[in-house]
C-alpha cells in the first residue's frame, strides 16, 4: 500500500481554521485520498475524500495538489469538538483491495 | 437506523479464557470489517467480509482468533485462550456496496478488552 506521512500533532485556536498536511509521494493513479478522524473514546469517522479535484462537503474541504503527492484537510472554523486523531489514508480503487490501512495520524489539540 | 453497534463495549476476562464481540453493521451495507488497536496507535486490520463470505486475513489474525458472518448480517469474532497481548480495541466497520476505494466505512464505537 502506498504510504501517508503527517505530522504526529497539531494546535490550533478555536474558531480559527485548521490546514491538516498529508503528504503521499508514492500515491498511484487510482488511489482514493480518504480522510478519517477519531474522536475520544469513540471509533474513526468520515471525513471526506477525493481522487483529483478539490472536494467541499459539510464537515471539511480536501485541498488536493495538482501531482497529488500531497493534501490538506481544511477545517474552515475549528470548535472544540474537532479535536481529535486525524487520519489521511489511501485506498486503492481497484477490485479486491477493499481495507483501508490507517497510520498514527495527526493529534489536533483545539485551544479555547 | 443505529449505524454500526457493537456488544459488548468492554470485556474484563483472565488469561486463558474465550471472549466473543459482536458486530451489528448498518442493514443495507454488504462489506464488514474487523480491526484492532491498541493505545497511541491507528487502527490496524484484521478481516473483511463481503455478504458472508470471508475475503481477506491479516497476518495479525493468528490461529486463535476466527471471525464469522453466518448469514452475511451480524458477525462475531472469537479470541480463543486469550492473551494479555490481546488488549485492545476491537473495531467493526461496514460500507455498502460501492466502486472499491470510493465508499467509506462507518465504524462503530468499539469492544474494549483487558485481559489480566
Amino acid at each position: 500500500d502506498a504510504k501517508t506521512t503527517q505530522p504526529n500533532s497539531m494546535e490550533s485556536n478555536e474558531e480559527e481554521p485548521v490546514h491538516l498536511p498529508c503528504n503521499h509521494s508514492t500515491i498511484s493513479g487510482t488511489d482514493y485520498i480518504h480522510w478519517y478522524r477519531q474522536l475520544p473514546s469513540q471509533g474513526p469517522e468520515y471525513v471526506i475524500h477525493g481522487l483529483t479535484s478539490n472536494v467541499n462537503n459539510r464537515m471539511a474541504s480536501l485541498a488536493i495538489a495538482e501531482d497529488r503527492k500531497s493534501s490538506t484537510l481544511i477545517l474552515h472554523r475549528a470548535t472544540l469538538r474537532d479535536a481529535a486523531v486525524y487520519y489521511c489514508i489511501l485506498r486503492d480503487t481497484n477490485f479486491g483491495n477493499e481495507k483501508l490501512t490507517f497510520g498514527t495520524g495527526t493529534r489536533l489539540t483545539i485551544i479555547p | 437506523d443505529t449505524g454500526v453497534s457493537q456488544d459488548p463495549r468492554h470485556k474484563i476476562t483472565k488469561r486463558g479464557q474465550n471472549v466473543t464481540f459482536r458486530c451489528d453493521p448498518i442493514s443495507e451495507h454488504n462489506r464488514l470489517y474487523w480491526y484492532r488497536q491498541t493505545l497511541g496507535q491507528g487502527p490496524e486490520f484484521l478481516t473483511y467480509f463481503q455478504n458472508e463470505a470471508q475475503l481477506e486475513k491479516s497476518r495479525l489474525l493468528s490461529d486463535r482468533f476466527s471471525a464469522e458472518r453466518p448469514k452475511g448480517s451480524f458477525s462475531t469474532l472469537e479470541i480463543q485462550r486469550t492473551e494479555q497481548g490481546d488488549s485492545a480495541m476491537y473495531l467493526c466497520a461496514s460500507s455498502s456496496r460501492g466502486r472499491t476505494g470510493a465508499n467509506v466505512l462507518t465504524f462503530g464505537a468499539g469492544s474494549r478488552l483487558t485481559v489480566l
